[in-house]
């Protein structure tokens, strides 16, 4: 694997379901990063992770709850989600304090909440 | 706040034609970034600036930053099929690691 690979691709589920997505990156980076990407909204950064230590959370509401085990790995923990909550999950990570800061991003997860 | 906005949202335009993207932001930042992302992927990184009078070039997009202005434009030349895509410039605050996304420009290009 190379980049950064999100898992599922698509995922489906009830306002009272549990899920947790997925995000591994495969470029030795040491910041990772969660967005939200609604139709028609710009992309919304929600939370970022510096050497697994959180540095920014976006007043994201507490039913979206992230972890970052290593610096390699980061997951969204996701639960009784509402339907507005729908869209596309983009993990991307980057290598700080290294200029250029460019952020690699994976492919996405297309969230659908019924 | 940092706001980050792009002109056109929308574009439509004819193959071999030129034309240019317009990216504003609100507060000093001296990173401006590009991506461009394709319907149902994800975003792939085209350019970064890091200075004023950047200027970036890869095919038929040019890209630059004028800081004392906070603007970037995004330059296409003699467009094809391919270019059709959504465009997004991105700024940083320095000091952080909080990037603002412009709304996006999406960009249709006609055979």
């Amino acid at each position: 694997e190379t980049g950064v690979t999100q898992t599922p691709r698509h995922l489906v589920m009830g306002m009272t379901n549990k899920k947790s997505l997925k995000c591994e990156q495969h470029l030795g980076h040491n910041a990772m990063y969660w967005y939200k990407q609604s139709a028609k909204k710009p992309l919304e950064l929600m939370f970022v992770y510096s050497l697994e230590e959180r540095v920014e959370n976006n007043s994201v509401p507490s039913r979206f709850s992230p972890e970052c085990p290593n610096s390699s790995h980061l997951f969204l923990h996701l639960h009784t989600l509402q339907p507005e909550d729908s869209a596309l999950y983009l993990c991307a990570s980057s290598q700080q304090p290294n200029l250029p800061y460019e952020q690699y991003f994976g492919p996405g997860t297309r969230l659908t909440v019924t | 706040e940092l706001k980050v906005e792009q002109n056109p949202l929308f574009l439509s335009m004819q193959e071999g034609k030129n034309y240019t993207i317009y990216c504003n932001y609100s507060t000093t930042s001296d990173r401006l970034y590009w991506y461009r992302q394709d319907p149902g992927k994800s975003l792939e990184s085209l350019f970064v600036l890091l200075s004023n009078g950047a200027v970036k070039q890869e095919g038929r997009l040019m890209a630059s930053l004028d800081t004392k202005a906070r603007l970037s434009t995004l330059h296409i030349t003699a467009a094809v099929h391919d270019l059709s895509a959504t465009y997004f410039c991105a700024v940083d605050t320095s000091g952080t690691y909080k990037y603002i996304f412009g709304t996006g420009t999406r960009l249709k290009v006609l055979a």
